[in-house]
């Protein structure tokens, strides 16, 4: 069973570019989240979807930062418009339907640099 | 509303020697708690896990944590450390069904020869 899949592993961007991430869920797990975790901090909860439903977005920065879990395909990070300050790696993590404890499995994140 | 503390943001020992982290939690709801650990540049690995089971835990590479609810606390240790345990460690609680982890700052565990 494949674990959670993120692409690109590395991403560079110039200011002012769009950034996407995207990240594959572990097979049969339908919820997704995203993190990030700027340098030398812990990680921090952007946004949980379930297919084609955004659920909690309470983390996610108010501009140029949306999120999708599409029917088919995997889940997108956008980033529209980058700046510094959005240099850092970002983490995508899922869980099964149905479980009681939130136990997520991590991929092994984007990092995101832009100049 | 829930959160997590972190003691020490580094911490050293020597090989063979104990390993305590300590993590101390704040929620308004019974907590599930969990230990994460994150090699240079990689994803996170689940350590172990609180689910309110036992209050002492057992996880993978020899670590375990003990959940004490009086004191709020979820600390992790190990009796004898290892090089390859030097890592960042975090700890994190979630609430009840499918929710976001809220994680503390991490702390870097180093292992002396």
């Amino acid at each position: 069973n494949a674990g959670v899949m993120q692409n690109p592993r590395h991403l560079v961007r110039r200011r002012g570019q769009e950034a996407r991430l995207r990240c594959s869920p572990m097979k049969g797990h339908s919820h997704v989240y995203w993190y990030r975790q700027l340098p030398e901090e812990g990680l921090k909860f952007m946004v949980y979807l379930q297919k084609e439903n955004i659920i909690d977005e309470s983390g996610m920065p108010k501009e140029r930062f949306s999120a999708e879990f599409p029917k088919e395909g995997p889940s997108i990070l956008r980033i529209q418009q980058v700046v510094r300050g959005d240099s850092a790696a970002y983490f995508c993590a899922s869980s099964p339907p149905g479980v009681t404890y939130n136990e997520q499995f991590f991929g092994p994140g984007t990092r995101l640099t832009v100049l | 509303a829930q959160s997590v503390t972190q003691l020490g943001s580094h911490v050293s020992v020597s090989e063979g020697a104990l390993v305590l982290l300590r993590c101390n939690y704040s929620s308004s709801v019974p907590p599930y708690l969990f230990w994460y650990v994150q090699y240079p540049n990689q994803g996170l690995q689940l350590l172990l896990k609180y689910t309110s089971a036992a209050t002492l835990v057992k996880g993978i590479n020899g670590f375990e944590a003990e959940f004490k609810k009086s004191e709020t606390s979820f600390h992790l240790t190990k009796p004898s450390a290892h090089m390859s345990d030097a890592a960042e460690y975090f700890c994190a609680v979630s609430g009840l069904g499918a929710q976001k982890l809220v994680f503390g700052q991490g702390t870097r565990l180093t292992i002396n020869p």
